[in-house]
């Protein structure tokens, strides 16, 4: 079965850009959705389709996929920011999701 | 403005069973795929399943295959999931999304607790 493996933690520091991995084989061949999770609350899509941006969203949120790599970048950290981070993908006819990423802003 | 509500959990012994619902408004729901989604305690999301706007196609993940079943009654727009021989492994924060992949939107979720 298809899987994707992101890091466990990220750690960045104010006002500076982030990166959360997500590896999967051949991923650039799949669409990627990213979603932003806080303690105690449903996620939010961040990113869908690999780089486009809901309504709402700031444009300091962006994502790139090719490879065997999907990135989703967080410019300039807010301390809002701090949340878990997970990337998924449809493998029809199954959906499959990333472990998830702790993001910290130091 | 979409909404999705969802209701249903609780505390349920093992082996039992439970039925999650989902009500929606303010899109059209017949024209939906639908999805549950759930999490663990302080675990990462999971994938439980999928139904197509119309109800034929259902879709499961394998630790659920066999116990639950996912329905919809597209006359009332709600969604539901039928939870069967009920594990502790199935504890968890049931959520309801509109869509096949990539949601926009999601219920608030419902906590089941499977347990003696």
């Amino acid at each position: 079965s298809y899987e994707l493996t992101q890091p466990v933690s990220v750690s960045v520091a104010l006002g500076q850009t982030a990166r959360i991995t997500c590896e999967g084989n051949n991923i650039g061949s799949k669409s990627v959705h990213w979603y932003q999770q806080r303690p105690g609350q449903a996620p939010v899509l961040v990113i869908y389709r690999d780089a486009s941006r809901p309504s709402g969203i700031p444009d300091r949120f962006s994502g790139s996929n090719s490879g065997n790599t999907a990135t989703l970048t967080i410019s300039r950290a807010q301390a809002g920011d701090e949340a878990d981070y997970y990337c998924q993908v449809l493998d029809v006819p199954t959906v499959i999701f990333g472990g998830g990423t702790k993001l910290t802003v130091l | 403005e979409v909404r999705l509500v969802d209701s249903g959990g609780g505390l349920v012994q093992p082996g039992g069973s439970l039925i999650l619902s989902c009500e929606t408004a303010g899109f059209t729901f017949n024209n939906s795929a639908m999805t549950w989604v759930r999490q663990a305690p302080g675990k990462g999301l999971e994938w439980v399943s999928t139904i197509s706007a119309t109800g034929i196609s259902t879709y499961y993940a394998e630790s659920v295959k066999a116990r639950f079943t996912i329905s919809r009654d597209n006359s009332r727009n709600i969604l539901y999931l039928q939870m069967h021989s009920l594990r502790a492994e199935d504890t968890a924060t049931y959520y309801c999304a509109k869509d096949r992949s990539g949601w926009p939107y999601w219920g608030q979720g419902t906590l089941v607790i499977v347990s003696s």
